[in-house]
């Protein structure tokens, strides 16, 4: 159980343009989903924490208008990069927690490659 | 601001080695504690979880403990073998409170390679 699945696991996509990454909970129902960014070699970035039906709440740093999160239901969670450029180019990781458990169960992840 | 460190950075060992990977933190009012695994170009496998009032747990060949006042925790990894070559990252969650998750703040990690 608690599985969460990642859609795309890989994307490229041109400068300029705009991408989503799709964050599901499978076999649960997830009132707190958060992304991460991990760089080469480097460990995972907080990015934000999602909350069903409410607005994200961000890390200090990351720009709430270039990495729009919406988590509209208790299974979803989107990640959209607007007006990519060459340095989004990541691993992206999303995770999901029960409602009141410890753990976070976390995704595949999605690499995105921006030409 | 939560700190976490990994040390050592990478380690590489002949197969059947016994091996410890460090991970400590900066601020000891944690929720838990957490051990993953990475796979290159994989996402994370959880290995081990230990509750703030925990010292230890175990799952087969691994046994990670908890030294809150301290900041510390190590993953023991017994007779190793080339399929644990990975990346091992330690995490620690803050207390949020009531009923709200606390973030996860990130070790670096260790890449481990096991020879045969």
């Amino acid at each position: 159980g608690a599985v969460v699945s990642q859609h795309p696991s890989r994307v490229i996509c041109k400068s300029g343009t705009s991408v989503k990454i799709e964050c599901r909970s499978l076999d649960f129902q997830a009132t707190t989903m958060f992304w991460y960014r991990q760089f080469p070699k480097k460990s995972l970035m907080l990015m934000a924490t999602s909350n069903e039906g409410s607005k994200a709440t961000y890390e200090q740093g990351v720009e709430k208008d270039k990495f729009l999160i919406n988590h509209a239901s208790l299974t979803l969670s989107t990640l959209t990069v607007t007006s990519a450029h060459p340095e989004d180019s990541s691993f992206y990781i999303c995770s999901a927690g029960l409602a009141g458990g410890p753990e976070q169960y976390f995704g595949p992840g999605t690499r995105l490659t921006v030409t | 601001k939560q700190e976490v460190t990994q040390i050592p950075a990478a380690l590489s060992v002949p197969e059947g080695e016994n091996l410890v990977l460090n991970c400590s933190f900066t601020d000891s009012a944690i929720y838990n504690l957490q051990w993953f695994r990475q796979d290159p170009g994989k996402g994370l496998t959880s290995l081990l979880l230990i509750q703030s009032s925990q010292r230890e747990q175990t799952s087969g060949r691994l046994n990670a403990s908890l030294d809150k006042s301290s900041g510390r925790s190590t993953l023991y990894i017994a007779a190793s073998q080339p399929g644990d070559s990975a990346t091992y990252l330690c995490a620690v969650r803050q207390y949020a409170g009531g009923t709200s998750y606390g973030k996860l703040t990130f070790g670096q990690g260790t890449i481990l390679t096991v020879h045969p």
